[in-house]
């Protein structure tokens, strides 16, 4: 089955550090790619997305790049805020499924320090 | 433009109840997805609502079910709570069911099952 993974955190930066975190996917079709964050207390927000083979998602800062060669999806920042804190997700939606159901990695925790 | 929203906020329930979750989708949207949040995990997809009929079901118990209304808002029951039922559950709406469609998740229902 479909299923994602990611690097395990907490990852703990000093501001205006290089973010990166690996994200890479398991699935049967040829899936859309997602990043999602979650701030303290708060429902999920989509970060960046991608649909296809080498197309790059961007906002805020961040940038991801989806590489079907490597099955990845690492989602990367020049320079980190600590505004920045939160938990970050990697999720994939597979067009062979029915539906459009998201399947998510477990999570990495970004912890910037001021 | 008023976006997910959820009700109630917070839940706490005993082992056998029952417990109704409410979701409200964006203006717009005819499809409703519920996911499961323990802690300190990835949200997994319980169900899929589309133009209310049940459009795909993640590897969850019969006794979590659901709605979707008229107006596309949507119910998520549990019956025979059990304490690893205790999550957040998130609720997503979208225009429609192509994994291409982004999908918008309101705030999440913060249950605890004592």
């Amino acid at each position: 089955g479909n299923s994602v993974t990611q690097m395990e955190g907490p990852v703990t930066l000093s501001e205006e550090a290089f973010l990166t975190i690996n994200c890479t996917y398991t699935a049967t079709g040829y899936p859309s790619l997602f990043w999602y964050v979650q701030y303290p207390g708060e429902g999920l927000q989509l970060l960046l997305k991608a649909t296809k083979a080498d197309d790059k998602g961007s906002n805020k800062g961040f940038e991801a790049t989806y590489r079907k060669e490597t099955t990845s999806f690492h989602l990367e920042k020049g320079s980190v805020q600590v505004s920045d804190s939160a938990v970050y997700f990697c999720a994939l939606s597979d067009p062979m499924e029915y539906g459009n159901k998201l399947v998510f990695g477990a999570g990495t925790i970004l912890r910037v320090k001021s | 433009e008023t976006g997910v929203t959820q009700s109630p906020t917070h839940l706490i329930k005993t082992r056998g109840q029952q417990v109704t979750l409410r979701c409200s989708s964006q203006s717009g949207h005819n499809t409703v997805s519920w996911y499961q949040q323990a802690l300190g995990q990835g949200p997994q997809f319980i169900f899929q609502y589309y133009r209310e009929e049940e459009n795909g079901r993640g590897n969850f118990p019969p006794r979590f079910s659901g709605l979707q209304f008229p107006n596309y808002s949507s119910e998520l029951n549990v019956n025979a709570l059990e304490l690893d039922d205790s999550a957040l559950y998130l609720c997503a709406s979208s225009e429609g069911t192509s994994s291409y469609n982004e999908q918008f998740f309101g705030p999440g229902t913060r249950l605890t099952v004592l």
